[in-house]
């Protein structure tokens, strides 16, 4: 079992809806969650962190986390073109560094 | 400007013709780490650095060095680099150990071909 889990995709939602991109994990000690959004050819860059059971809102994102059920989930409100990259879901361990998922590719036409 | 700075962003080489990446952060931060990005792989961790003269081994080290000197520098040195260290590179930093609060930072990348 790999250690976080995405689904590949590519996700495909028409301009305006809601996106909604899952991670599992599996290291139960994990403590820090994080999304990232990657465009092709570019490096990753910081959406969202997160670390307590629950929502936390940014903008139009939200980042929900599920620690019994080991689920993190990033929810993107009115997706725009400019959304279209891959998300990639990071799990802080404790041992120094983020494990990270393979990514989910969002396309969101208009 | 905030920033991680790698050089080069491309690079082309041969089997066995060693190599550095240079990585440099404006940050003051503790901790600085290397990344390897694959088709399918992800991101897999190379070393990291939690401190000057204090380094550790990722998940994917062989055939890999790295020095930390000083606080603000991490280059990754590929001793006598092979075709599948061909790939993209990620320099990142975070203000101390990694959590919600101190998340990592990634420099612009660095492609290397080797053939």
């Amino acid at each position: 079992q790999k250690e976080v889990e995405q689904n590949s995709g590519p996700l495909s939602v028409p301009e305006g809806a809601i996106a909604s991109l899952n991670c599992t994990y599996s290291d139960r000690g994990s403590q820090s969650f994080f999304w990232y959004r990657q465009y092709s050819g570019k490096s990753p860059e910081l959406i969202m962190s997160i670390y307590s059971n629950g929502d936390k809102e940014d903008g139009r994102f939200t980042a929900q986390l599920n620690k019994a059920s080991q689920y993190v989930s990033l929810l993107i409100r009115d997706s725009q073109p400019s959304d279209s990259a891959t998300y990639l879901c990071a799990v802080g361990t404790g041992f120094q560094k983020l494990v990270f998922g393979t990514g989910t590719r969002l396309l969101v036409s208009p | 400007e905030a920033q991680v700075t790698q050089n080069p962003r491309y690079l082309i080489t041969v089997t066995g013709k060693k190599l550095t990446v240079t990585c440099s952060q404006n940050m003051n931060h503790e901790y600085m780490s290397w990344y390897r990005q694959d088709p399918g792989l992800g991101l897999r961790q190379i070393y990291y650095s939690m401190n000057v003269e204090v380094t550790d081994k990722g998940d994917v080290p062989e055939g890999y060095k790295v020095s930390r000197k000083e606080k603000r520098n991490f280059p990754l040195i590929l001793e006598s680099p092979s075709p599948n260290q061909t790939s993209l590179y990620f320099c990142a930093s975070s203000l101390g150990r990694v959590t919600y609060n101190s998340p990592l930072h990634f420099g612009n990348g660095t492609r290397l071909t080797v053939t």
